[in-house]
């Protein structure tokens, strides 16, 4: 069954460290990865995405993202932590299914900053 | 270029009773996906509009209802309402189906609480 896994269900950084959250899925074919970031009350706002190509993919707010075949992960990084950067993320893998393409998303990770 | 929008922003409603939720999706896109989340949760995916015929749909009871109009805004209509709806619900617009390529993108959501 296709799922995804975010092991960490809360994390805490200081302002000015790195950052990595953990992703992992498991999907029959070739996944279609992202990750949302909501802050509280909030819809979800794209970071970024992964079709094919590169594995190591950039997105916005100083985000990446590196895709690993033989782990099944899509962990997000971010070298340098700020305060705005405290929310919810989220990772999910596209289902593909007789023409219909749904989201199945993580539980996501809460993050707090440090100042 | 106008993002997705989604009304009310809130709303209280009663067990028994029920509830429309309206979406406007972003221009240019033809699908529109409706996720529910709930407290603490990911979303999950409710069903998905395109051109205006339903194409896909999540693990939920027919009292969960859609529309898709011609200009591709949509509504949540939930029917019968249970403790258990009280959620943030979430809609999607994305661009058309392209073998799972596209992006869904989100508006900021509706948060029902059902007393």
């Amino acid at each position: 069954a296709q799922s995804v896994t975010q092991p960490d269900i809360h994390i805490t950084v200081s302002e000015g460290a790195s950052l990595e959250l953990r992703c992992n899925y498991s999907y029959g074919a070739t996944p279609y990865l992202f990750w949302y970031v909501q802050s509280p009350g909030q819809g979800l706002q794209l970071l970024l995405k992964y079709f094919s190509g590169d594995t190591l993919v950039q997105g916005i707010k100083g985000f990446e993202a590196e895709f690993k075949r033989s782990q099944s992960s899509f962990n997000l990084r971010k070298p340098s932590v700020h305060w705005s950067d405290a929310a919810e993320y989220f990772c999910a893998v596209a289902f593909l299914s007789g023409g219909y393409n749904k989201l199945i998303f993580g539980a996501g990770t809460r993050l707090a900053v440090h100042p | 270029e106008t993002g997705v929008t989604q009304s009310p922003t809130h709303l209280i409603k009663t067990r028994g009773q029920q509830v429309t939720l309206r979406c406007s999706s972003q221009s240019g896109h033809n699908t529109v996906s409706w996720y529910q989340q709930a407290l603490g949760q990911g979303p999950q995916f409710i069903f998905q509009y395109y051109r205006e015929e339903e194409n896909g749909r999540g693990n939920f009871p027919p009292r969960f209802s859609g529309l898709q109009f011609p200009n591709y805004s949509s509504e949540l209509n939930v029917n019968a309402l249970e403790l258990d709806d009280s959620a943030l619900y979430l809609c999607a617009s994305s661009p058309d189906l392209a073998g799972g390529q596209e992006t869904q993108y989100f508006g900021p959501g509706t948060r029902l609480l059902v007393l």
